[in-house]
């Protein structure tokens, strides 16, 4: 079975100030990998996917990934943050045999500081 | 192009009611999957729907049940409400085929309270 893990529950970073956001993942095959972003009372947004090939994926809103397989990690980054980036971020891995059924982690919450 | 809609978007039920909930996919998009998120679980898929047929289905009892329909709209049924099933429900809509059915787009969500 496909399991999602971040770390990290809270995080709280100056705005301006690099970030790096941790998901390990657990899957027998290569894996489809997510990062959403949920703001207060919305719903998930799609900052960035990573199907196959380069390991370093653009994204939305100037967010970046790379897939890790040794580390079995995708970490989201973004070189500098801005208040507008406090949210929820939530990393998803979808199971090539399960179209529209992605598996969760629980989520890290990040607070931007002025 | 308009985005997922989801309707209501807050709802109170009473322990033993059943509720229906709606979701409206972006068009074009054949493929409607359910998430409850709670505090405790938090996203758990519960099953998706596309062309009419229900083609996954997550470990949610029997009182969860869904449909969709031929304009791909969605609703999703909870009969005999308890006091745990006070959670967001999220939809998201996909294409449904090929890589691009693994990009899902959500709606806000149905925020279910069950007293």
């Amino acid at each position: 079975a496909q399991s999602v893990t971040q770390p990290d529950i809270h995080i709280t970073v100056s705005e301006g100030a690099s970030l790096e956001l941790r998901c390990n993942y657990s899957y027998g095959a290569t894996p489809y990998l997510f990062w959403y972003v949920q703001s207060p009372g919305q719903g998930l947004q799609l900052l960035l996917k990573y199907f196959s090939g380069d390991t370093l994926v653009q994204g939305i809103k100037g967010f970046e990934a790379e897939f890790k397989r040794s580390q079995s990690s995708f970490n989201l980054r973004k070189p500098s943050v801005h208040w507008s980036d406090a949210a929820e971020y939530f990393c998803a891995v979808g199971a090539v045999t399960n179209a529209g059924k992605s598996t969760f982690g629980d989520g890290t919450t990040l607070t931007v500081k002025p | 192009k308009a985005g997922v809609t989801q309707t209501p978007r807050y709802l109170i039920k009473t322990r033993g009611q059943q509720v229906t909930l709606s979701c409206s996919p972006i068009s074009g998009h054949r493929s409607v999957s359910w998430y409850q998120q709670t505090p405790g679980q938090g996203l758990q898929f519960l099953f998706e729907y596309f062309s009419e047929t229900q083609r996954n289905k997550g470990n949610f009892p029997g009182r969860f049940s869904g449909r969709q329909f031929s304009n791909s709209r969605s609703e999703m049924n909870v009969s005999t409400l308890e006091l745990g099933d006070s959670a967001l429900y999220l939809c998201a809509s996909s294409i449904g085929q090929g890589l691009a059915s693994y990009e899902q787009y959500f709606g806000p969500g149905t925020r279910l309270t069950v007293t």
